[in-house]
């Protein structure tokens, strides 16, 4: 059974760097589209952008010049980096898998439990 | 612009009753619609994909219809584990978006 772990700072101060990373166990990270998502504090989801296990590469417009997504197959693991972070950017951080291909592409069948993360000095 | 707009955003039901949520795009997404539940402090769970494909191991009183900008999630029998809120998300725009949530209460 594929299982994701998100891991990382809680804690990232403004203007530095948010990394984390989401390591995919129980399964093989080729096929799917590995994906971030956030949400605020008490606010709805948002979707940040996904990789594939070949690197293509697809983000959200408004954090395009702000983030970047990697993929390490030999670790199973892929990772989001979000540089210059404000306070804007506080949110429980989750990491899930979607399909990628057919009608079901996009769904995001497995999910991270999440991990918060705090911008603040 | 593109735009994903769910109603209501929020509403309140008792247990047996029908619940009906709705989520329309501004311009055609085909099928490439999916449902999730999320829980207070839980990730969110795929229930529907495809905009009426049952993910294995949702309860069948959870279904999806619709196609193109108008797309539906029923509940047909509201039952205590289903107090939650619920997105749609389409994924067929290369920038995937997320409805705004509706949170289901307890009438």
């Amino acid at each position: 059974q594929v299982q994701l772990q998100e891991s990382g700072p809680g804690l990232v101060k403004p203007s530095e760097t948010l990394s984390l990373t989401c390591t995919v166990s129980g399964g093989s990270i080729s096929t799917y589209y590995w994906t971030w998502i956030r949400q605020p504090p008490g606010k709805g989801l948002e979707w940040i952008g996904y990789i594939y296990y070949s690197g293509a590469t697809n983000y959200i417009p408004s954090l395009q010049s702000q983030i970047t997504i990697s993929v390490d197959t030999s670790k199973n693991q892929f990772s989001l980096h979000m540089r210059s972070v404000t306070a804007a950017d506080t949110a429980m951080y989750y990491c899930a898998r979607a399909h990628s291909t057919g009608y079901s592409l996009g769904a995001l069948d497995i999910w991270g439990h999440g991990t918060m993360v705090t911008v603040s000095s | 612009d593109f735009q994903m707009t769910q109603s209501p955003s929020s509403l309140s039901a008792s247990v047996g009753d029908r619940v009906t949520i709705s989520c329309r795009t501004s311009e055609s997404i085909s099928t490439y619609l999916s449902w999730y539940q999320q829980k207070p402090g839980k990730a969110p769970k795929l229930l529907v994909y495809a905009a009426s494909s049952l993910q294995s191991g949702v309860p069948s009183r959870f279904s999806g219809s619709g196609s193109g900008t108008d797309f539906t999630l029923t509940i047909s029998s509201l039952q205590p584990d289903d107090f939650a809120t619920y997105y749609c998300q389409q994924s067929y725009k290369s920038s995937w978006t997320f409805g705004q949530g509706t949170k289901v209460e307890i009438k």
